[in-house]
């Protein structure tokens, strides 16, 4: 099974500061997809962003951007001008498009935004 | 419409207690998922549907017994739970591999409690 690591537990930062979750995967795979989910204190689970691996250019959405190293098995997310909103746990995953319908979440990484 | 519902929102249940959780989709999505999630954790993999058939079952206790009546509905039958089953069940659907889009999609999840 692909392992996905979240090594920071919590982060905190400043409004409208910029703050870097990072993400690290195992997998002898080429082809595959990863994702940032946020989920906010007792509330859904949404989609962040989504990468595929076979594509070079990094995805942006809005205020999240991420940083895409594929031999680095690295994938993290930037959001830049952070909001209240923005505090929630965010969790990274894997997709294997040969391994049937799987997703491999990261532990999870609890953002706090300070006014 | 990108939405997945979840009923009922929350469930308090005794040990000796059937109930069911129910979820729906109507994305086309032919992937269908049951996770369990504690609080800040990431969530656990329960089942998967695939074409309305059990494709994966992570090991579950007997005692949650899955049902896909249909490609836009996913049960979960609850008998004789006990205490430290209380958590959030969430429900997710996606599209199977090889399609344009892969990403899951979330239910806000039903909050269950065990007494």
């Amino acid at each position: 099974a692909q392992t996905v690591t979240q090594s920071q537990p919590e982060m905190s930062v400043q409004e409208a500061e910029t703050v870097t979750l990072s993400c690290t995967y195992d997998t002898s795979e080429s082809d595959y997809y990863l994702f940032w989910y946020k989920q906010p204190p007792s509330r859904q689970m949404i989609l962040v962003i989504r990468q595929e691996a076979y594509k070079q250019q990094n995805a942006t959405e809005n205020r999240f951007s991420v940083n895409f190293q594929k031999a680095a098995k690295s994938f993290s997310l930037k959001i830049s001008d952070s909001q209240l909103g923005d505090a929630a746990m965010y969790f990274c995953a894997y997709r294997s498009p040969n391994t049937g319908n799987q997703f491999y979440f990261g532990t999870g990484t609890s953002l706090t935004v300070i006014p | 419409d990108t939405e997945v519902t979840q009923t009922p929102k929350h469930l308090v249940m005794g040990m000796t207690n059937k109930k069911s959780l129910k979820c729906e989709q109507h994305m086309g999505h032919r992937a269908m998922y049951w996770y369990k999630q504690k609080a800040k954790k990431p969530p656990e993999l329960m089942f998967v549907y695939s074409y309305e058939k059990l494709s994966i079952n992570e090991s579950v206790p007997s005692r949650f017994s899955p049902e896909c009546p249909n490609s836009s509905l996913l049960n979960l039958h609850l008998h004789a739970l006990q205490p430290e089953d209380s958590a959030l069940y969430l429900c997710a659907s996606s599209h199977l591999p090889g399609t344009a889009t892969y990403e899951q999609y979330f239910g806000p999840g039903t909050r269950l409690t065990v007494t």
